[in-house]
């Protein structure tokens, strides 16, 4: 069983730019959920894809997009990059809606200079 | 969403010590989950716990529903145990998280 796999590990952008951060969801989950984690915070729900459809949304302006595969994979696309987007991105799988078990990937480390 | 608070929030033990951690969150809840996050930022699944009582190892977990409550126990602490303990907890899809416990363990 494969688990949840995260790309790149490490990333490096200036303000203004665009950035797409990629994850595979484990094998046999339908459901990948995206966090945004500031230093010294816990993480933040930015919105949630079940079977290729955006499930819900937290409180991230709509410069956070995103997208669901057939295979369930998943990329979190962030449009005119600012210097607080600086977070580690972490994504999570599951199978279905919310009440099964999250797994996480080991995340994405933005830094935007 | 559900607001989550946990307590303390820094923890300094000696190397054998036990330890009780505690999430209190603010609705009725269907997925409670708690995780150690290590170094390199990994959220490691700990407990899936909505209710009831869990162990594995060294760690157990009790979830008090109708009093909104979790608590997360660690035995006999080890050095490897240092890191920060997140709880999370949701009633629809968004995992609500707490701003977690930094446990650090001394030999």
């Amino acid at each position: 069983e494969t688990g949840v796999t995260q790309s790149p590990t490490h990333l490096i952008k200036t303000r203004g730019q665009q950035v797409t951060l990629r994850c595979s969801s484990q094998s046999g989950h339908n459901t990948v959920s995206w966090y945004q984690q500031a230093l010294g915070q816990g993480p933040q729900f930015i919105f949630q894809y079940y079977r290729e459809e955006e499930n819900g949304r937290g409180n991230f302006p709509p410069r956070f997009s995103g997208l669901q595969f057939p295979n369930y994979s998943s990329e979190l696309n962030v449009n005119a990059l600012e210097l607080d987007d600086s977070a580690l991105y972490l994504c999570a799988s599951s199978w279905g809606q919310g009440t099964d078990t999250q797994y996480f990937g080991p995340g994405t480390r933005l830094t935007v200079l | 969403g559900i607001q989550v608070e946990q307590s303390p929030p820094d923890l300094i033990l000696q190397e054998g010590a036990n330890s009780t951690l505690r999430c209190n969150f603010s609705d009725s809840v269907n997925n409670l989950q708690w995780f150690h996050q290590n170094p390199w930022g990994q959220l490691i699944n700990l407990f899936y716990i909505p209710s009831g009582t869990k162990q594995n190892g060294r760690l157990s977990a009790t979830t008090v529903a109708t009093e909104r409550y979790s608590l997360l126990y660690i035995s006999s602490s080890q050095t490897t145990d240092s890191g920060v303990y997140f709880c999370a907890a949701t009633n629809d899809y968004k995992l609500s998280f707490g701003a977690g416990t930094t446990v650090t363990v001394r030999a």
